[in-house]
């Protein structure tokens, strides 16, 4: 499978608890994305790796988030301390330059309990 | 900052018929992308199609087509004989040129039903 792919794909934690979630791009993908999705709503851009280098951050990334993407290649995104808003669907998605089309893993669909 | 309305959150069609999603958008750039993204209930996204701004052409993919009007910041989607496989969340997304400012900006979407 030469797509996205995300691990894992369900995660149910209690409150206050960290969480780590991976993603593999497409591997000749130069650009990643992380956007959550809460249910019934569109995604909403987090950050955007480009190689390594972490170009842009949203201001829905809390200090309780953190993203990296060592040497280029998969990216992982960690939350602290989980709260109960913090339940969503986390989708990581990844492009090249040209042409400029994103495409998006399966998800990982956090629960805070 | 620029933002993507759907104001459609469900329509629904009868197989073989025609219907078309709206979009509008709001930005001050002259340049920029658009897209139609599906999102069937296994979650996945998956491109539907796309639209680059300077391009007066309407995009084109076998039963998708758009109707772009840039001056009035509109951007429909339009599905010719619909399938039961069409059913799904449809988002509308907009996204700056360059190599920079890469995010996609989505709207709330769609939910399309398809009747048999």
């Amino acid at each position: 499978d030469t797509g996205v792919s995300q691990d894992p794909r369900h995660k149910i934690t209690k409150r206050g608890q960290n969480v780590t979630f991976r993603c593999d791009p497409i591997s000749e993908h130069n650009r990643l994305y992380w956007y959550r999705q809460t249910l019934g709503q569109g995604p909403e851009f987090l950050t955007y790796f480009q190689n390594e280098a972490q170009l842009e951050k949203s201001r829905l990334l809390s200090d309780r988030f953190s993203a990296e993407r060592p040497k280029g290649s998969f990216s992982t995104l960690e939350i602290q301390r989980t709260e109960q808003g913090d339940s969503a669907m986390y989708l990581c998605a990844s492009s090249i330059i040209l042409p400029v089309e994103a495409f998006f893993g399966q998800g990982t669909r956090l629960t805070v309990v | 900052a620029q933002t993507v309305t759907q104001s459609q959150p469900e329509m629904s069609v009868q197989e073989a018929e025609t219907v078309t999603l709206s979009c509008t958008y709001d930005t001050s750039e002259s340049d920029y992308y658009l897209f139609w993204y599906k999102q069937p209930p296994s979650r996945q996204m998956i491109l539907v199609i796309r639209q680059e701004a300077y391009k007066q052409q309407n995009a084109t993919e076998n039963r998708f087509s758009v109707n772009f009007q840039k001056a009035a910041k509109s951007f429909s989607l339009k599905i010719s004989d619909s399938q039961l496989g069409d059913a799904a969340m449809y988002f509308c997304a907009y996204r700056r040129t360059g190599t920079s400012g890469s995010r996609l900006t989505f709207g709330e979407g769609t939910q399309l039903t398809v009747n048999p």
